[in-house]
């Protein structure tokens, strides 16, 4: 089946540093990828969204990049600070129903 | 708006039982989904509902019901519980128009079978 997953399970980062969690997916009819951040005890976030017709969108201090060329999203959050510390998850639409394939997530750590 | 809200926190129940899941949403959105997440996992499509009366299953839909009699709530059901169903369980809605896919997450119901 279709499915979403991420290289990096941790990624350990000094606070003020930029940081790249990556995302693999598997399904190329998929127009519209998602990321969300969740906190411990917390439901998911949304961050930042993207369709398959852009190569780039920024947010505040976030910005997500779809390469559809080899099937990778990226979220790339500027000046990381101890808040940011969570999981993110990166998420594909499941055949255009609103229907989210969600990752495994990537454990985000910001040291001070 | 409260948003998506999840009652209860926490549950223990025993094998066998059962208990009902209460998600309600005040933003009056169409789309209504359950999910359950497992330690250091993804989520997972348990049910979701385009509307009142509709409602379909996800991926991992064995062992539960759900129903969705109104706009606002949509109750998600364990019947019989198992240890296999020990998992922090979320409720989630969305707008009706294709613009965007966002959800919207409650808080979540953590459930211990033992």
């Amino acid at each position: 089946g279709e499915s979403v997953g991420l290289h990096l399970p941790t990624l350990s980062v000094q606070e003020g540093d930029n940081s790249i969690i990556n995302c693999a997916y598997s399904n190329s009819a998929s127009d519209y990828f998602i990321w969300y951040k969740q906190e411990s005890g917390k439901g998911p976030q949304f961050i930042i969204d993207i369709r398959s017709n852009m190569d780039k969108r920024q947010g505040q201090r976030v910005t997500v990049l779809l390469n559809k060329t080899v099937k990778h999203l990226s979220l790339q959050i500027a000046a990381t600070q101890p808040g940011d510390s969570a999981v993110y998850f990166c998420a594909e639409n499941d055949t255009g129903f609103q229907k989210l394939v969600f990752g495994t997530g990537t454990r985000l750590l910001v040291s001070p | 708006n409260a948003g998506v809200t999840q009652t209860p926190k926490f549950r223990i129940l025993k094998i066998g039982q059962s208990m009902t899941l209460q998600c309600t949403q005040d933003m009056n959105h169409n789309y209504m989904y359950w999910y359950r997440q497992d330690p250091g996992m993804g989520l997972k499509l348990i049910y979701y509902s385009v509307g009142a009366g509709i409602t379909d299953k996800g991926e991992v839909p064995n062992g539960y019901n759900v129903s969705r009699s109104t706009t606002e709530d949509f109750p998600l059901r364990l019947e019989l519980a198992a240890p296999s169903q020990t998992s922090v369980y979320f409720c989630a809605s969305s707008y009706e128009t294709g613009l965007d896919y966002e959800q919207y997450f409650g808080p979540g119901t953590r459930l211990t079978v033992t």
